[in-house]
């Protein structure tokens, strides 16, 4: 069955360093996202991304983030210069169609920033 | 407006007994009303979803029921088993977004065998 995979699965870092967390979407889907659950809370919506720009975007998604589709199977989500609130697992996902239609989520990413 | 309240946060129920979780909404635009099953240390997984042109959708055992006029939805899990146990997630979206989901806080689901 066809999954969304994400690296790394855990990724430790100092505040005020960059950090690139990876996403290879299901190969034929179309729209692309990032979501973060820091630990116990909900899911939070961060950006999502088609035809290689931003279709949307949350109040978290600061300047601190972008995203990138370097090539025709990754995703990137960028934090430019982490700092301790931005400890959360991130999640990627993607879908075929852009209303409705399956959502599918990797496993996640854990962010720990120090 | 743009709040998906879920209740309640935890739940306990006895392995054959009904589950139910319920979430409300204030925000009119939303159209799409999915529920999310997440185990531990797994991302967020589909489990049934329903748009508001109709009251209920069954899959199984689990029964989303939704009162549009209340702008209510639950969710009913149906003789109810250990393997089950996972965290529920409600969630909604607008008309014309395309994935931004809003999530409720999440009720975490033991079934007891």
């Amino acid at each position: 069955e066809p999954e969304v995979t994400q690296t790394p699965s855990h990724q430790v870092t100092q505040m005020g360093q960059e950090v690139i967390l990876r996403c290879v979407p299901i190969s034929n889907h179309l729209y692309f996202y990032w979501y973060r659950q820091i630990l116990g809370q909900k899911v939070e919506f961060l950006v999502s991304f088609y035809n290689n720009e931003i279709s949307e975007k949350s109040e978290i998604f600061d300047d601190q983030f972008s995203v990138e589709r370097p090539d025709g199977s990754n995703f990137t989500l960028k934090i430019r210069s982490t700092k301790l609130e931005d400890s959360a697992m991130y999640f990627c996902a993607s879908k075929m169609q852009g209303e409705g239609g399956e959502l599918f989520f990797g496993e996640g990413s854990r962010l720990t920033v120090l | 407006q743009q709040q998906v309240k879920q209740s309640p946060q935890s739940l306990i129920v006895q392995k054959g007994g009904i589950s139910i979780i319920n979430c409300a909404y204030e925000n009119t635009a939303f159209d799409y009303f999915p529920w999310y099953q997440q185990f531990p240390g797994k991302g967020p997984a589909l489990l049934i979803a329903i748009r508001p042109d109709v009251s209920e959708k069954k899959e199984g055992r689990f029964t989303i029921s939704f009162n549009k006029s209340a702008k209510q939805f639950s969710l009913h899990i149906m003789d109810s088993q250990p393997g089950d146990s996972a965290t529920y997630f409600c969630a909604a979206s607008k008309r014309g977004s395309q994935g931004n989901l809003i999530f409720g806080k999440g009720t975490k689901l033991s079934v007891k065998p």
